[in-house]
């Protein structure tokens, strides 16, 4: 599974959109990038996943690169409930998730 | 309806203690996940059932660490003679099939040896 790249910690105005960003240059073609948060002292939940189209859902957008080398996941209007670690994983059909250690988003008031 | 559970949500041993943790996974899920998260680290992979079969343990630190999934759907998490270094959350996560890729996860045990 291809190895990802996300900046420690990053800070967001309450009420703006938290652009978090993700780079996985070694992704090969039939890897999918999945994003999830882990809010304190709670298992990881699941955001979004995508192949090669930008995808939308409930809880946020999902940005991938035309050459799929990076992406974006876009919280559209954050709240302070979206205080958490956020997670890129890129991985193939094969099983596990390789999390790495994850982007800290605060969200401040 | 009704996610992954786990239990107990916190548990202290003295080193050297057995302990077990349970998992229910998402009624009707078929692969099931147990992982290690150390404190400010992500989670990281231990073993994987596909139904009651045990197909890959190779994130199993030692010996002393054995899971289990005997009908298919509740699963153990066994560690014998627990270690300072054993001190983790573990985590469970379930998903829908094979083909599937979403995992959903549980809250977690807190296990701490003292």
């Amino acid at each position: 599974d291809a190895k990802t790249t996300q900046p420690p910690s990053m800070d967001c105005a309450e009420g703006r959109a938290a652009n978090l960003p993700c780079n996985h240059s070694t992704i090969s073609g039939n890897e999918y990038v999945y994003w999830y948060r882990q809010i304190h002292s709670q298992g990881p939940q699941y955001i979004i996943h995508g192949l090669k189209n930008n995808e939308t859902n409930e809880m946020a957008s999902l940005i991938i690169t035309e050459d799929r080398k990076s992406s974006t996941l876009i919280l559209p209007h954050a709240t302070l409930r979206d205080t958490a670690v956020y997670y890129c994983i890129v991985r193939s059909t094969g099983n596990q998730f390789y999390f790495g250690t994850g982007t800290s988003l605060t969200v401040i008031p | 309806g009704a996610g992954v559970s786990q239990s107990p949500r916190y548990k202290v041993a003295k080193r050297g203690q057995d302990v077990a943790l349970r998992c229910d996974p998402i009624s009707g899920h078929v692969s099931l996940f147990w992982y290690q998260q150390a404190l400010g680290q992500g989670p990281e992979f231990l073993t994987y059932f596909q139904n009651e079969a045990q197909l890959d343990k190779s994130g199993l630190p030692s010996d002393r660490f054995f899971a289990e999934r005997p009908e298919g759907s509740v699963s153990t998490l066994k560690i014998q003679r627990t270690q300072q270094e054993d001190s983790a959350v573990y985590l469970c996560a379930s998903r829908t099939g094979t083909n599937a890729n979403t995992q959903y996860f549980g809250p977690g045990t807190r296990l701490t040896v003292l």
